[in-house]
């Protein structure tokens, strides 16, 4: 069945540094996917997408690649804040039920 | 802030009771979905309601049944509690609601943290 994995964290950095979070998928078809950013005590929010093979979803300084060829959709900023401490999670849009199936989720943690 | 609200956001309960939780969609969306975060895990889709009729199902038990109401509340139930149910517990709404179609504008709760003794 499809399939979300991404990279294990925790990931810790220092504000300005450069964020590589990777994530690539198992699917039938192409689907649509997602970035999503869980931060602490709320729900998850979308923070990019990407519907097709190429597309770049970009928000906040984040962005991420539709790359067909390798499956994957992995997560970058050039200089984090320390307020981009959260939980990302990716997500494709499949599944039998037409529903979002997540990866387990990188907790990243940024410091002064 | 996505108009999603939730409660309780904490519960505890022991093994074997039933549980309620309660979702509050965004006003105008007709389909809400639940979904299952275990710690340290994705959350897992457990159901789909469009329409106050059940049309998309993961891999959960009969035990785990919803309902969804004119006024944009719904309802997730559980029951016969086990200890692995929990977990928190994530209400998403949307106005997409044909099953299939590209979900992909989902606005989430909070979530419900539930803890099974």
């Amino acid at each position: 069945g499809d399939s979300v994995t991404q990279m294990e964290g925790p990931v810790t950095l220092s504000e300005e540094a450069f964020l590589t979070i990777n994530c690539t998928y198992t699917a039938t078809g192409y689907p649509s996917l997602f970035w999503y950013v869980q931060y602490p005590g709320e729900g998850l929010q979308l923070l990019l997408k990407a519907t097709k093979a190429d597309d770049k979803g970009s928000n906040k300084g984040f962005e991420a690649t539709y790359r067909k060829e390798t499956t994957s959709f992995h997560l970058e900023k050039g200089s984090v804040q320390v307020s981009d401490s959260a939980v990302y999670f990716c997500a494709l849009h499949g599944g039998s039920q037409g529903n979002l199936i997540f990866g387990k989720g990188t907790k990243l943690s940024v410091k002064p | 802030e996505t108009g999603v609200t939730q409660s309780p956001t904490h519960l505890i309960k022991t093994r074997g009771q039933q549980v309620t939780l309660r979702c509050s969609s965004q006003s105008g969306h007709n389909t809400v979905s639940w979904y299952q975060q275990a710690l340290g895990q994705g959350p897992q889709f457990i159901f789909q309601y469009y329409r106050e009729e059940e049309n998309g199902r993961g891999n959960f038990p009969p035990r785990f049944s919803g309902l969804q109401f004119p006024n944009y509340s719904s309802e997730l139930n559980v029951n016969a509690l086990e200890l692995d149910d929990s977990a928190l517990y994530l209400c998403a709404s949307s106005d997409l609601s044909i099953l299939g179609a590209a979900n992909e504008k989902l606005f989430f709760g909070s979530g419900t943290q539930l803890s099974v003794l």
